[in-house]
C-alpha cells in the first residue's frame, strides 16, 4: 500500500525540542524528494521544509530556519524533522508529503494524514 | 518572496461550475498544481501541471493558467466537492523553495 505515516507529534513547552518522523512504503522512497508542510489549527498549509533524495539539497522556510532541520535515512524510508526552540506559533498538524520528482520541485502526489503539535506552557 | 492569493471562499449550487482563481505575478510561467482537502483529512492532488488530472480525478476537475492568474473549475459540482482547495507551485529561493495559496473555501449551496 502506497502511503506516508508520520509519528512524534505531542504536547511540549515553549524552547523544546521535538523529533518528527515520516515512514514510506509502497513506493522507492530513495527515488523521491520529502516535505514537511504544516496547518495552524483553522488556517491554511504552510510549506516547511524539503530534502532531496539523496539529503544533499535541503530548504527552509524563514520561520523555521535555524531551529529545524529536515534529514532522511533511505535505508529505513524515513524522512526527519527535528524541531528546536518551539514556539506556541509552531502549534500545527504537520504532514509530511512525498515529491514526484527526486530534486523536490515539483508536485506532492502523495501526503500522509498528518501529526499534530501543540507548543503550551 | 511570491505571494499566491485566492479568496478565501466561493460558492455553487449543486450541478453548476466551480471557478477558484489563483493569482501570482506572472503565474501563467510557473507550473500550478492544485489540492483538496475535506475537513480533517490529508490534502489530495487534483491537478497537477496546470492542467493534468491524477488518476482517479474525476474529469469534472480541471485547470488553467495564463498571465498572472491560474483556475481550479469544476463542473457539475457535487456536494462531496465541499472542501478547501490549495494551489501550489515551486518558486525555487531557498526560503521560498515551494508556496502555497491561502485556500479557497467551497461551498456548495
Amino acid at each position: 500500500q502506497v502511503q506516508l505515516v508520520e509519528s512524534g507529534g505531542g504536547v511540549v513547552q515553549p524552547g523544546k525540542s521535538l523529533r518528527l518522523s515520516c515512514v514510506g512504503s509502497g513506493f522507492t522512497f530513495s527515488n523521491h524528494g520529502m516535505h514537511w508542510v504544516r496547518q495552524a489549527p483553522g488556517k491554511g498549509l504552510e510549506w516547511v521544509a524539503t530534502i532531496s533524495y539523496d539529503e544533499k539539497n535541503k530548504y527552509y522556510a524563514d520561520s523555521v530556519r535555524g531551529r529545524f532541520s529536515i534529514s532522511r535515512d533511505n535505508s529505513k524510508k524515513i524522512v526527519y524533522l527535528q524541531m528546536n526552540s518551539l514556539r506556541p506559533e509552531d502549534t500545527a498538524v504537520f504532514f509530511c508529503a512525498k515529491d514526484s520528482s527526486g530534486s523536490g520541485n515539483w508536485y506532492f502526489d502523495l501526503w500522509g494524514r498528518g501529526t499534530l503539535v501543540t507548543v503550551s506552557p | 518572496s511570491y505571494v499566491l492569493t485566492q479568496p478565501p471562499s466561493v460558492s455553487v449550487a449543486p450541478g453548476q461550475t466551480a471557478r477558484i482563481p489563483c493569482g501570482g505575478n506572472n503565474i501563467g510561467s510557473k507550473d500550478v498544481h492544485w489540492f483538496q482537502q475535506r475537513p480533517g483529512q490529508a490534502p489530495v492532488l487534483v491537478v497537477y501541471d496546470d492542467s493534468v488530472r491524477p488518476s482517479g480525478i474525476p474529469e469534472r476537475f480541471s485547470g488553467s493558467n495564463s498571465g498572472n492568474t491560474a483556475t481550479l473549475t469544476i463542473t457539475r459540482v457535487e456536494d462531496g466537492d465541499e472542501a478547501d482547495y490549495y494551489c501550489q507551485v515551486w518558486h525555487g529561493s531557498s526560503d521560498h523553495w515551494e508556496v502555497f495559496g491561502g485556500g479557497t473555501k467551497l461551498t456548495v449551496l
